[in-house]
């Protein structure tokens, strides 16, 4: 059982490129989300969806954007990438939306330079 | 402004003592609380929870207490042992939301 993939695991990238993170889930849950992780400010929520084909803007949404063509994949995509963007990005999921447990991937750490 | 402060960044604590954690929040809109765990490079794993109709919460060693007055819980690991040496954050949500805000994380430090 995987239950949350991410890829890549690190990326150094230029500002001003386009990249996207991957998160895929296997275990059927409704609800995903991707946060990212900052000394001293925690987890903040980047984007969520409660089901395939909705999604919603986190505290952060800004400068990301998410889809959710299907149930198991919610890639985040940077559009131009800029420096304050470096961060660790989680990637989550939930059997229901609203305020269950999260199951987190393992983390893709993002540098932009 | 942060609705869930977690105030002291870090905590050392004897192997065998409790350890206590503290986590405040602000919006009185929170109705489900939540303790999250991490590893250095692996993803927050939930540790336990609690919704607002209840004061307390237990599972093993750990326990996670409510004070919806004082808006403040808090989460204690009794015995502490070197294995629970991690960074664990306290995370809200409202009821019917699909948001989870969580705190800025503490370390706990359990020696040996």
């Amino acid at each position: 059982i995987a239950g949350i993939t991410q890829a890549p695991t690190s990326q150094i990238l230029a500002a001003g490129r386009r990249m996207t993170l991957r998160c895929t889930q296997d275990m059927r849950h409704n609800a995903m989300y991707w946060y990212r992780q900052d000394l001293g400010l925690g987890l903040r929520l980047i984007h969520y969806s409660n089901t395939a084909g909705t999604t919603g803007k986190g505290e952060v949404p800004d400068g990301y954007s998410v889809s959710r063509a299907n149930t198991d994949d919610f890639p985040l995509t940077l559009a131009s990438a800029v420096p304050s963007q470096t961060s660790v990005y989680f990637c989550a999921s939930s059997a229901l939306a609203g305020p269950y447990e999260q199951y987190f991937g393992p983390g893709t750490r993002l540098t932009v330079t | 402004d942060q609705q869930v402060k977690q105030n002291s960044p870090s905590l050392s604590v004897q192997e065998g003592r409790i350890s206590i954690l503290n986590c405040d929040y602000t919006n009185s809109m929170f109705d489900y609380f939540l303790w999250y765990k991490k590893y250095p490079a692996e993803g927050p794993t939930f540790l336990i929870s609690i919704s607002s109709i209840k004061d307390k919460n237990e599972d093993g060693r750990f326990t996670v207490f409510l004070n919806k007055s004082a808006k403040h819980l808090s989460l204690h690991i009794v015995p502490s042992q070197p294995g629970d040496s991690a960074v664990y954050f306290c995370a809200a949500s409202e009821a019917g939301g699909f948001k989870t805000i969580f705190g800025a994380g503490t370390r706990l430090f359990v020696k040996a």
